[in-house]
């Protein structure tokens, strides 16, 4: 059984520029959310997608878009690249059923903006 | 809003002895709480949560955590650490409507456990 998958592993990009992270959830998962952790904090919630539909979303700006598709997985666009924009991007699946389910997460995008 | 803390940036425990690493949590009515474990260059891995009932709650690779309500806390704990479990661990916390349902994390705890 895959777990969650993301792609690409690391990426390096110039400000200003655009990029999209992909994420392929674990089997029987329907929930995608998308974290940003920078170098020695935390992962940040950017948002959640659940049958298509952002459902959530945290403090981030317009700048960062996502999209889910029929298949549940995901995407991550972050526009206008800044030089604070680099950090692991880490993907999380769950299951949003009666209960709530804990989140397996990927092992993260590493992208660095220079 | 919810959020997290974890006091403590680092833990050092000689391997063999017991070890407890703190979480403080502050959310919006009754908490779902979680730990989750990071390895260098990897994503985070699940280790156990509280959702309800029995307050002692048991998770994977000998690890335990014991949700107190009153003192709003989730200290993660194990009662013979062992050089492996050397790792950052996070602690985090969701409520149960509307935007608290978002997971919110602690800063994290690096755990470093010395033969």
């Amino acid at each position: 059984d895959a777990g969650v998958t993301q792609s690409p592993t690391h990426l390096i990009k110039t400000r200003g520029q655009q990029v999209t992270l992909r994420c392929s959830p674990k089997s029987g998962h329907d929930t995608v959310s998308w974290y940003q952790q920078a170098l020695g904090q935390g992962p940040q919630f950017i948002f959640q997608y659940y049958e298509e539909e952002e459902r959530q979303r945290g403090n981030f700006p317009d700048r960062f878009s996502g999209h889910q598709f029929p298949n549940y997985s995901s995407e991550l666009n972050v526009n206008a690249l800044l030089l604070g924009d680099s950090a692991l991007y880490l993907c999380a699946s769950s299951t949003e059923g009666t209960g709530y389910r804990e989140q397996y997460f990927g092992p993260g995008t590493r992208l660095t903006v220079t | 809003a919810q959020s997290v803390a974890q006091p403590e940036d680092q833990v050092n425990v000689a391997e063999g002895n017991p070890l407890t690493v703190k979480c403080t949590y502050s959310v919006s009515g009754n908490p779902y709480l979680f730990w989750y474990v990071q390895y260098p260059n990897r994503g985070l891995q699940f280790l156990l949560k509280y959702i309800t009932g029995d307050n002692l709650v048991k998770g994977s690779y000998g690890f335990e955590a014991e949700f107190n309500k009153s003192q709003t806390s989730f200290h993660l704990k194990k009662p013979s650490a062992l050089v492996s479990d050397s790792a950052l661990y996070f602690c985090a916390v969701r409520g149960r409507s509307g935007s608290a349902r978002q997971l919110t994390f602690g800063s994290g705890t690096q755990l470093t456990v010395l033969p």
